[in-house]
């Protein structure tokens, strides 16, 4: 199962917003709506900030939302903060496997 | 406060053995499926295994299918992962992670909560 395709790295202002995309196939992204994203701070735990392609869990800000479109998911973090700059990995539910494939990840630089 | 707390890792020569533990609170441990997830340095991250809440299934990645052993004991909140014939390439920070659904037979793809992790280091 290959993992999925995200830029290595992305970059933003304080308050401006940053979009990651996350690309996989009709086998997995594109096949159904099981996209989650994770942020992760080196040395912490990572933490889940969307499920279900679009879903927060309580506490998430609503600066995080997520959407997809054929078989590409993203992520997009609006009014940049200086805590947002973390590493930022998708995972999708894959058929292949019946269970799930990781994105590649993406570094997040708050400018 | 729902806490996953890992333990167990540190440095093994190639070859070796080693038992990681992931102790939990704050929520009913088997109603839940759990996961192990790892970082290779300078790598992403990369699921391992996970085991039903029940502790009836268990699913490995095939590199590590026949060396690794996820288990659980429900009595004591405690997750396993016993790692035998450690390769270099097991070097790793090992997670633990609670998924998502609240269901004790079947598991999902998503991780609702995940340990600090703990670092194992297979030196050749």
């Amino acid at each position: 199962q290959s993992a999925l395709t995200q830029p290595p790295s992305a970059s933003g202002s304080p308050g401006q917003s940053v979009t990651i995309s996350c690309t996989g196939t009709s086998s997995d992204v594109g096949g159904y709506n099981y996209v989650s994203w994770y942020q992760h701070h080196p040395g912490k735990a990572p933490k889940l900030i969307i499920y279900e392609v679009n879903k927060r869990p309580s506490g998430v800000p609503d600066r995080f939302s997520g959407s997809k479109s054929g078989n590409t998911a993203s992520l997009t973090v609006s009014g940049l903060q200086a805590e947002d700059e973390a590493d930022y990995y998708c995972r999708s539910y894959a058929d292949s496997n019946n269970l799930g494939v990781f994105g590649t990840g993406t570094k997040v630089t708050v400018l | 406060e729902v806490q996953l707390v890992e333990s167990g890792g540190g440095v093994v020569q190639w070859g070796g053995s080693m038992r990681l533990s992931c102790t939990i609170s704050g929520f009913r441990f088997d109603d839940y499926a759990m996961h192990w997830v790892r970082q290779a340095p300078g790598k992403g991250l990369e699921w391992v295994s996970l085991i039903t809440g029940d502790g009836r299934d268990t699913f490995y990645e095939d590199s590590v299918k026949g060396r690794f052993t996820i288990s659980r004991d429900n009595s004591k909140n405690s997750l396993y992962l016993q790692m035998n014939s450690l390769r270099t390439e097991d070097t790793a920070i090992y997670y633990c992670g609670k998924d998502l659904r609240y269901t004790r037979s079947t598991y999902s793809e998503t991780f609702e909560m995940w340990g600090q992790g703990t670092m194992v280091t297979v030196s050749s």
